[in-house]
């Protein structure tokens, strides 16, 4: 059974830090998305990895994929207040489309 | 764009009553997706289709079912609503995976389910 673990699951900064969101997941998928989570607003996709070594960025946002260690990271670079959301990793099952969230990491951004 | 539009934002029902979602997609996915979300508990997948009239289970099928009669459409049914099924159901639909690329799965806003 997959399972999928962010962490932290909820963090506070100060803008202009940098830091790093955690994503685990327990059986063998090369396929990661990163998605971003507004208040009161539905999931917006941020980032697609499919490969092993995979990384993309956007902005101040940038993922990184490593399916042998079972390892996704968004890393964050001098957070600015626009970023405050939250975000979910979701791994999808090898050839069968069935599709698995973490709990989400609640990032709040102090001005 | 993509287009997946939810029925309603908001819908109030009481207990044993039956509950209809639905959920509509504009862009030919094959697959799509009920998810319920809860505070703590992040995305929870209850049902997935990857074609018109098949369906998997998810994670927490249990007090549901589903109907994909066209492609297109997607509806989660609650036989016998009760309040612990009181949350937020997002629906979301995507492309088979190809092998080569995939897309993401794109969401609804989001049906806002209490039940009394």
């Amino acid at each position: 059974e997959l399972k999928v673990e962010q962490n932290p699951l909820f963090l506070s900064m100060q803008e202009g830090k940098n830091y790093t969101i955690y994503c685990n997941y327990s059986t063998t998928s090369d396929r990661l998305y990163w998605y971003r989570q507004d208040p009161g607003k539905s999931l917006e996709s941020l980032f697609v990895l499919l490969s092993n070594g995979a990384v993309k960025q956007e902005g101040r946002l940038m993922a990184s994929l490593d399916t042998k260690a079972r390892l996704s990271t968004l890393h964050i670079t001098a957070a600015v207040h626009d970023l405050s959301a939250t975000y979910f990793c979701a791994v999808e099952m090898n050839r069968d489309d069935k599709i698995i969230f973490g709990k989400g990491t609640r990032l709040h951004i102090l001005p | 764009d993509v287009k997946v539009t939810q029925s309603s934002r908001y819908l109030v029902k009481r207990t044993g009553e039956k509950v209809f979602l639905e959920c509509v997609q504009d862009m030919d996915h094959e697959n799509m997706f009920w998810y319920r979300q809860d505070p703590g508990l992040g995305l929870r997948l209850i049902y997935f289709s990857y074609d018109v009239k098949m369906k998997e289970k998810g994670d927490i099928p249990e007090g549901y079912s589903v109907s994909r009669e066209k492609k297109e459409r997607f509806s989660l049914i609650l036989e016998s609503a009760s309040t612990n099924q009181t949350s937020m159901y997002l629906c979301a639909s995507s492309h088979l995976w190809t092998g080569t690329s995939n897309q993401p799965q794109h969401f609804g806003d989001g049906t806002r389910l209490s039940i009394l």
